[in-house]
């Protein structure tokens, strides 16, 4: 069974740019989480879908960050503009429900 | 706010000896933990995982102890091997799906 894949595993931008990450779940998964983690943290849940509905982006950045799931499937996680303490990695994880949760490699961003 | 394990200790083991990697949580209401393995350039992990009704469970090499009256967790790896190197965090949570991560600690096992 093919896990949790993201792309792309790395991305360095300058300042102000935009930047995106794309998630495709574990199929038949209709819960994804997106999460943010700082080095040597652990990590912090930015949105969570059920299906194609964000019900929980309270640790969304609204005003930077958007994310999609528009068919109920694949995710995008946008940043723009990107600031310097945005540098961290963004993991995606699925699950069935309230179900054991899979986690990407995740994408490691670098804000420069 | 609730937090579990705010430091990132680092703990290393001679390889086949046993391991115990601690976790504080404070959220008396958390009723599911879970410990996960993360190794570098990759994401967490599930290793095991225990309810509030649980004071122990077992896995293949791993058991993980649950203390609710002191609120901890610890994860213990038998016969510790090259493999388990990696940060290992906890996470809890009360009845949601929103999981609170530990900050981690770093198991080296040195050969």
């Amino acid at each position: 069974e093919a896990g949790v894949v993201q792309s792309p595993r790395y991305k360095i931008i300058e300042k102000k740019q935009p930047v995106a990450f794309w998630c495709n779940p574990i199929s038949g998964h209709n819960t994804l989480y997106w999460y943010l983690q700082n080095l040597g943290q652990g990590p912090e849940l930015l949105i969570r879908y059920e299906n194609e509905e964000a019900v929980d982006d309270s640790q969304l950045p609204k005003d930077r960050f958007s994310a999609e799931r528009l068919k109920g499937v694949d995710s995008t996680l946008k940043i723009q503009p990107a600031e310097l303490g945005d540098s961290a990695v963004y993991l995606c994880a699925s699950s069935i429900g309230r179900q054991q949760q899979f986690f990407g490699p995740g994408t490691r961003l670098t804000v420069l | 706010g609730e937090s579990v394990g705010l430091h990132l200790p680092t703990l290393s083991v001679q390889e086949g000896d046993n391991s115990i990697i601690n976790c504080a949580y404070s959220n008396s209401a958390s009723d599911y933990f879970i410990w996960y393995k993360q190794e570098s350039g990759k994401g967490p992990q599930f290793i095991i995982d225990i309810r509030s009704n649980m004071d122990k469970r077992q896995g293949q090499r791993v058991t993980v102890l649950l203390n609710k009256t002191v609120k901890h967790l610890s994860l213990q790896i038998a016969a510790t091997q090259p493999g388990d190197s990696a940060v290992y965090f906890c996470a809890e949570t009360s009845g949601t799906y929103k999981y609170i991560f530990g900050t981690g600690t770093r198991l080296k096992v040195l050969a």
